[in-house]
């Protein structure tokens, strides 16, 4: 079975630009997660999408958005980039279901840099 | 907001050590989980604990729930370089859907 994928690997964009990353979840996953991970602050959840409506979100701006297709990918946008936004952006596929032996299966990330 | 403190946040030791990392939180967790990721990947789960008390063996790692399922310890025998990585807990608050929020990290470097 293959993995979860995400594109591009590596991203550098300019402050004030907008930026689309996409997650393909492994197949049969319904659900997918979206975290933010920087060497300050951790891995912060972002949202999480389940048979295309978010299912949970965190505590992000509005300028943090995504969706989910009818195939389960998903793809998260950032508008008007911040430096702060630089960060390796971690997708994460899972059944979906919401038992307590709840697994997700995390993707390799994208690498965003903001100049 | 649910928080937790994983300690220690950086740990070098040599081949053939032992080693605990602890993970503590205020908040009570239906179920916590632990991850190891390695650079350039994202995180693997190694285990999932879900009853307070719970011990769970992986091989040479020893995950431990506290009673209160406020906490958790993640304890390596014999470390080997193999197990160099950034550990992470991550703790699923109750009720249904509740998103996993994860812990600080501790890095973790194993030279011979």
């Amino acid at each position: 079975k293959a993995g979860v994928t995400q594109t591009p690997r590596y991203l550098i964009k300019t402050r004030g630009q907008q930026v689309t990353l996409s997650c393909s979840p492994i197949s049969g996953h319904r659900s997918v997660s979206w975290y933010q991970q920087t060497p300050g602050q951790g891995l912060q959840f972002l949202f999480e999408y389940f048979s295309e409506t978010q299912r949970n979100k965190g505590n992000f701006p509005g300028r943090f958005s995504g969706r989910q297709f009818s195939n389960s990918r998903s793809e998260m946008n950032v508008s008007t980039l911040e430096l702060g936004d630089s960060a390796l952006y971690l997708c994460a596929s899972s059944s979906g279901g919401t038992g307590l032996f709840y697994e997700q299966y995390f993707g390799p990330g994208t690498r965003l840099t903001v100049t | 907001t649910q928080l937790l403190e994983q300690s220690p946040q950086f740990l070098s030791i040599q081949e053939g050590e032992n080693l605990t990392v602890y993970c503590n939180s205020s908040s009570v967790f239906s179920s916590l989980q632990w991850y190891r990721q390695e650079p350039g990947e994202g995180p693997v789960l190694l285990v999932t604990v879900v009853t307070g008390g719970e011990v769970k063996k992986l091989k040479r790692l020893t995950f431990q729930f506290g009673d209160a399922r406020k906490d958790s310890s993640l304890h390596i025998t014999a470390a080997q370089p193999g197990d160099t990585g950034l550990y992470l807990c991550a703790g699923r608050g109750t009720g249904t859907a509740s998103k996993l929020t994860f812990g600080t990290g501790t890095r973790l470097q194993v030279t011979l």
